[in-house]
């Protein structure tokens, strides 16, 4: 069976500080997908990013940054300067490989509050 | 305009009510998910459709029933809930395993009474 587990329930850190979430996992397949999705208090998700198992490099996207390590099964995801904006529930999720759709298992979320 | 809608937004109903949420996508996505949040819990996955077809059913009480007649609609019929159902449920559509992950819908904000 596939886990993810967000330690952090709530973080709070005031504007422009940096900020990492941790996400862990857990899963017997070789070969299965990462994810990280943004909750804003609107209620939509919205998709960050994707990782497959084969790629560990890590990526950077203007102030968001994540760091795959396999060895340690972790995925955690850095904001850079924070903005009020980022303010949200943050979701790490993953998935098996199937080659019609994705089945996702989500994290429990970390809630981020940036304070102005 | 967000690439997967969802109607209604909101929804209040008893135990005894026959309710549906509907779910749309242009996106040309092939596979289409409902999934449940409730607070302190993680995303549940209730049900998947591949190409139309049902492929994945999580132990879903009979009381949610998943209709999808074609593959730009999702429907979750509703019927008996009790108040614990009570939750925000969300649909999402994906173009299978792709490059990207789900495009969600904004959710229907589900109160049983």
């Amino acid at each position: 069976a596939q886990k993810v587990t967000q330690a952090q329930t709530e973080i709070s850190v005031v504007e422009k500080e940096d900020v990492t979430l941790d996400c862990v996992y857990e899963t017997r397949d070789t070969t299965y997908y990462l994810f990280w999705y943004k909750q804003p208090p609107s209620g939509e998700l919205v998709f960050l990013i994707r990782r497959n198992s084969f790629d560990e490099q890590n990526e950077i996207s203007g102030r968001y940054s994540w760091n795959f390590q396999k060895s340690t099964s972790s995925f955690n995801f850095t904001i850079t300067a924070s903005q009020v904006v980022d303010s949200a529930v943050y979701f790490c999720a993953l998935s098996e490989a199937t080659w019609s759709y994705q089945k996702v298992t989500f994290g429990t979320g970390t809630k981020l509050q940036v304070i102005p | 305009e967000t690439g997967v809608t969802q109607t209604p937004r909101h929804l209040v109903m008893g135990m005894t009510n026959k309710k549906s949420l509907k779910c749309e996508q242009h996106l040309g996505h092939n596979a289409m998910y409902w999934y449940k949040q409730s607070a302190k819990k993680p995303l549940e996955l209730m049900f998947v459709y591949s190409l139309e077809e049902r492929v994945e059913n999580n132990s879903v009480p009979s009381r949610f029933s998943p209709e999808c007649p074609n593959s730009s609609h999702l429907f979750l019929h509703l019927h008996t809930l009790q108040p614990e159902d009570s939750a925000l449920y969300l649909c999402a559509s994906s173009p299978g395993t792709g490059t990207k992950g789900y495009t969600f819908g904004s959710g229907t904000r589900l109160t049983v009474v």
